[in-house]
């Protein structure tokens, strides 16, 4: 099993602010995901975060909104950029050990 | 057509009742299934994990996998109120990384 936790829990944002977004795993794993979640809407997958290397982006989603850093196996960021209202969500982190385990989630709330 | 499909639901039962959520897929090479519990503005949970065909219990949840009819369930008995939440159910290839979800049904357990 793998423990995930997340920084901050929650957060409200002006527009046009960045906000980034820290996850911790218990264990070392070789991929990391991040994922969206808009209200009422199913998980949405932004990137997948391997370590040493550039994160892979889902269609629709680019680097220079959703910045990703992978500097070791336990951790990982994700920076939501530039936000507008269209960016409130929860962002989940989430990795593979076995089945895919998830992080608490951080509710974005952008004003 | 979606790799997953989830009944969509909404599902309200009364305290007590048994209820089965379902999936089907189409991706015959899907060989690990889960079901996740998401309660409201928190991130899923694992709840059941298989792997290929058959049954496994876990208290009052059973889940059960069909491949030949690429038909998953789970199945839930002497259902609580605080059984509402949403589920998701999930599936994956070996050594994909990352899981297929559906887009979840969910469930209102009335006392």
């Amino acid at each position: 099993s793998a423990v995930i936790s997340q920084k901050p829990s929650r957060d409200i944002c002006q527009r046009g602010t960045s906000l980034t977004i820290q996850c911790q795993v218990d264990s070392q794993v070789t991929m990391m995901f991040w994922y969206r979640q808009q209200p009422g809407q199913s998980l949405t997958l932004i990137a997948t975060a391997n370590q040493g290397s550039e994160a892979t982006y889902e269609s629709g989603f680019v680097i220079d909104k959703f910045p990703i850093s992978r500097p070791n196996l336990t951790f990982s960021t994700l920076t939501v950029s530039n936000m507008s209202p269209e960016d409130s969500s929860i962002y989940l982190c989430s990795v593979t050990a076995g089945p895919q385990y998830f992080g608490p989630g951080t509710r974005l709330l952008v004003l | 057509q979606k790799e997953v499909e989830q009944d969509p639901g909404p599902l309200s039962v009364p305290e007590g009742a048994i209820v089965s959520l379902n999936c089907t897929y189409s991706n015959s090479a899907f060989q690990y299934f889960m079901w996740y519990r998401q309660y409201s503005r928190k991130g899923p949970e694992l709840l059941m994990y298989t792997y290929s065909s058959g049954n496994k219990e876990d208290g009052r949840f059973t889940a059960q996998v069909d491949k030949s009819s690429k038909y998953i369930s789970l199945f839930i008995r002497d259902s609580q109120p605080s059984d509402s939440a949403t589920y998701l159910c999930a599936m994956s290839r070996p050594n994909a990384g990352k899981s297929t979800f559906g887009d979840g049904t969910t469930l209102t357990v009335k006392p």
